[in-house]
């Protein structure tokens, strides 16, 4: 596609439920990232991907947080047992990667509600 | 590590100003690139400019630019001629290029307000 997709596009889910937010990257990105912005605060590095690869998870608040890049193209980020600090907007980002000064271009963003 | 700085929580400029928004960086990395992003009320992310830690020049595009002072560690944006759209959260953000190592830290942003 032309740019970073992201799905769905608002979610509202049940404190404990599992919920998956997908993005699709531009095609031939091979860096992704993940990102949690809550309310009126900055961008919460989550994730991310080179290739299929994560190098680096840091971000990841809990063992309730997953992510999975396949083909190196989509990516899922997985929420176990939701909780209510968990409603936020979730931002993913794509590059070309690699060195060099490319910069992210960022998708619309799935905005969670744990209710 | 990196980490990014923007001690600027909120900024009044008026139309037609010019206004600086501060940003300080820190990375062990010798080669990085830094990056300024606009959000507006929409939330939609916006490149504007990036900078090279090895560029002689600083970056321009249109009325941004970036005051890249590289022993201050510093990025500041300057926006001139502002103007009512440009009102909008600003984050300042850096990318590492060593090894495999490509992760992308944003700071946690300055609220710009255009007034008239």
């Amino acid at each position: 596609g032309a740019g970073v997709s992201q799905s769905p596009s608002n979610k509202v889910t049940e404190k404990g439920k599992d919920v998956e937010l997908r993005c699709d990257p531009i095609s031939g990105h091979t860096a992704l990232y993940w990102y949690r912005q809550r309310l009126g605060q900055g961008l919460e590095f989550l994730i991310y991907f080179q290739g299929n690869s994560a190098p680096d998870k840091s971000g990841l608040p809990s063992d309730r947080f997953s992510a999975e890049r396949t083909g190196e193209s989509v990516s899922t980020l997985t929420i176990q047992r939701t909780q209510q600090e968990d409603s936020a907007v979730y931002l993913c980002a794509s590059s070309l990667g690699g060195r060099g000064g490319t910069e992210a271009f960022f998708g619309q963003g799935t905005r969670l509600t744990v209710v | 590590a990196q980490k990014i700085t923007q001690t600027q929580p909120g900024m009044f400029v008026q139309e037609k100003e010019a206004v600086t928004l501060d940003c300080t960086y820190d990375t062990s990395d010798q080669s990085y690139g830094l990056f300024w992003y606009k959000q507006p009320s929409s939330g939609e992310m916006i490149f504007l400019i990036y900078q090279g830690s090895y560029d002689e020049q600083n970056a321009t595009e249109g009325r941004y630019s970036l005051n890249f002072q590289k022993a201050r560690k510093s990025a500041n944006l300057v926006i001139s001629a502002s103007q009512l759209g440009d009102s909008a959260m600003y984050f300042c953000a850096m990318r590492g290029f060593t090894g495999g190592g490509n992760k992308l830290t944003f700071g946690t942003g300055t609220q710009l307000k255009v007034e008239l």
